[in-house]
C-alpha cells in the first residue's frame, strides 16, 4: 500500500517559534505536495516540489518554505509562525509522468497545528 | 483561471441517494476524481473518470461527467451514516508536474 506518513497528528506551538513539519512517502514519487485545509476554503496548495531540491510556489507560500533534500521526505517550515497558520497541514505525492489514473495524489493522515 | 465549485454542505437521510455537483474550468483536463474525507483523517481517492466518458458506475457510486457544460456530480445510493464525510471534486491539469486543483469541498451530513 501507499503510504505517506506525517510525522505528528497535532502540534501546539507559540507565536514566532521556527515550526518543522515532516511528511515522508515509501512509494519512490517524484511528487510532492504541502496543503493547508481551512473550513469554507478547501485545500489550499503552499508548495509543491517535482524532484529533490526542486520547489514551486503554490497559491499561498507567504510564510512558509519547504525542504526536498531527498526523494522521499518533504518538509514545510514555519520560519516564525503565527496564529493567521492555525490550521489543518495535508500532505500528499504523486508520480510525475502519469498514465490513466496514476495522477492520483496520496495524502497523509493531516497535521493539526495550532499556534498560540 | 482555473478553478473547481461546489457547494458546501449537504444534508440527506440514511437510505436516501445523495448527488454532489461540481463545476470545473480546464478544458484539457484528462481525469476527473472525487476524494473523501472522514473526520479527522486525510483525503482518499473515492472514484475518477476519464473525460471521454460520460458515466462511470462503482457499486453504491455513479460518476456523472458533462463535458460540455463541465459538470461532474458523485451519487451515492442507499446514503449510509457512515458516508459522512467532505467530498472534494479535483481537476487533473493535462501536465506533467503539477498539482491536482481541489474543489472547496462538500460536507455530506447523513441523518438516521
Amino acid at each position: 500500500d501507499v503510504k505517506v506518513t506525517q510525522s505528528s497528528r497535532y502540534l501546539v506551538k507559540r507565536t514566532g517559534e521556527k515550526v518543522f513539519l515532516e511528511c515522508v512517502q515509501d512509494m519512490d514519487h517524484e511528487n510532492m505536495f504541502w496543503y493547508r485545509q481551512d473550513p469554507g476554503l478547501g485545500l489550499r496548495l503552499i508548495y509543491f516540489s517535482y524532484d529533490v531540491k526542486m520547489k514551486e510556489k503554490g497559491d499561498i507560500p507567504e510564510g512558509y518554505s519547504v525542504s526536498r533534500e531527498k526523494k522521499e521526505r518533504f518538509s514545510l517550515i514555519l520560519e516564525s509562525a503565527s496564529t493567521n497558520q492555525t490550521s489543518m497541514y495535508l500532505c500528499a505525492s504523486s508520480l510525475f509522468f502519469w498514465r490513466d489514473y496514476e495522477r492520483e495524489a496520496f495524502f497523509g493522515q493531516g497535521t493539526r497545528l495550532t499556534v498560540v | 483561471g482555473e478553478d473547481v465549485e461546489q457547494s458546501l454542505f449537504l444534508s440527506v437521510r440514511e437510505g436516501d441517494s445523495s448527488v454532489i455537483n461540481c463545476t470545473y474550468t480546464d478544458s484539457s483536463s484528462t481525469y476527473l476524481y472525487w476524494y473523501k474525507q472522514e473526520p479527522g483523517a486525510g483525503l482518499q481517492l473515492l472514484t475518477y473518470i476519464f473525460s471521454n466518458m460520460d458515466m462511470k458506475q462503482d457499486q453504491r457510486l455513479t460518476v456523472l461527467l458533462n463535458k460540455k457544460d463541465k459538470h461532474l456530480s458523485l451519487r451515492i445510493a442507499d446514503t449510509q451514516t457512515g458516508d459522512s464525510a467532505i467530498y472534494f471534486c479535483a481537476e487533473n491539469p493535462n501536465q506533467a508536474g503539477t498539482a491536482l486543483i481541489f474543489g472547496k469541498g462538500t460536507t455530506l451530513s447523513v441523518s438516521s
